[in-house]
């Protein structure tokens, strides 16, 4: 068990261009959550999906946010016509349904995203 | 909706003495409350939790939280730091366990030699 990872860990990109990054759960984790975090403010929820279900987007940002999770493994987090107020850290959680780990949310390390 | 204060946004504090991180929530039928650390360059990771049963609560770390329903406040304690903690300190809560984390805006522990 590796823990939770995401790929890129930073990206730089201009304002307009679109991006996306991939979170990889713990093996047989079944929920899936992604935050972000800006400076000097905790982790701020996003959306999260239950296997390939997603549960909720109501908070995702805007219309140019979007997540996937197709397959209930690996999950991709988009943004579109990136805007300088974008730039953070992009946050992937997991967690398992049911037993003694039940309501503990595991974290990767993050993706920073630089708006230039 | 819920929502987590969390009273300091610094603390600096000499090494082997004691520490209190404060968080408060808003208050809510049933909630189960986090503390998360985040050492510099590391992901956030599970310090403890609260669910039920017995209001004090222990990590491996030496760390203790109390959860108290009537002050709607879970705070965090050490009795002696070391350099070692030094880090930020997130608070957390839930409404039903396992749904979305609503965190406080995150304490940063700073320990002094």
């Amino acid at each position: 068990d590796t823990g939770v990872s995401q790929d890129p860990r930073h990206k730089i990109t201009k304002r307009g261009q679109n991006v996306t990054f991939r979170c990889d759960p713990i093996s047989e984790h079944n929920r899936l959550y992604w935050y972000r975090q800006t400076l000097g403010q905790g982790p701020e929820f996003l959306t999260y999906f239950q296997n390939e279900a997603q549960l909720e987007k109501s908070r995702l940002l805007s219309d140019r946010f979007s997540a996937e999770r197709p397959k209930g493994s690996f999950s991709t987090l988009e943004i579109q016509r990136t805007e300088q107020g974008d730039s953070a850290m992009y946050l992937c959680a997991s967690s398992p349904v049911g037993g003694q780990q039940f309501y503990e949310q595991y974290f990767g390390p993050g993706t920073r995203l630089t708006v230039t | 909706a819920q929502s987590v204060t969390q009273l300091d946004s610094q603390v600096p504090v000499f090494e082997e003495a004691p520490v209190e991180l404060r968080c408060n929530y808003s208050s809510s039928v049933s909630v189960y409350l986090f503390w998360y650390v985040q050492y510099p360059n590391q992901g956030l990771q599970l310090l403890l939790k609260y669910l039920s049963g017995s209001t004090l609560v222990e990590s491996i770390n030496g760390f203790e939280a109390e959860f108290n329903k009537s002050q709607t406040s879970f705070h965090l304690r050490k009795p002696s730091v070391h350099i070692s903690d030094t880090a930020e300190y997130f608070c957390a809560v839930s409404d039903q366990g396992n749904t979305p984390l609503v965190f406080g805006k995150g304490t940063r522990l700073s320990v002094i030699a």
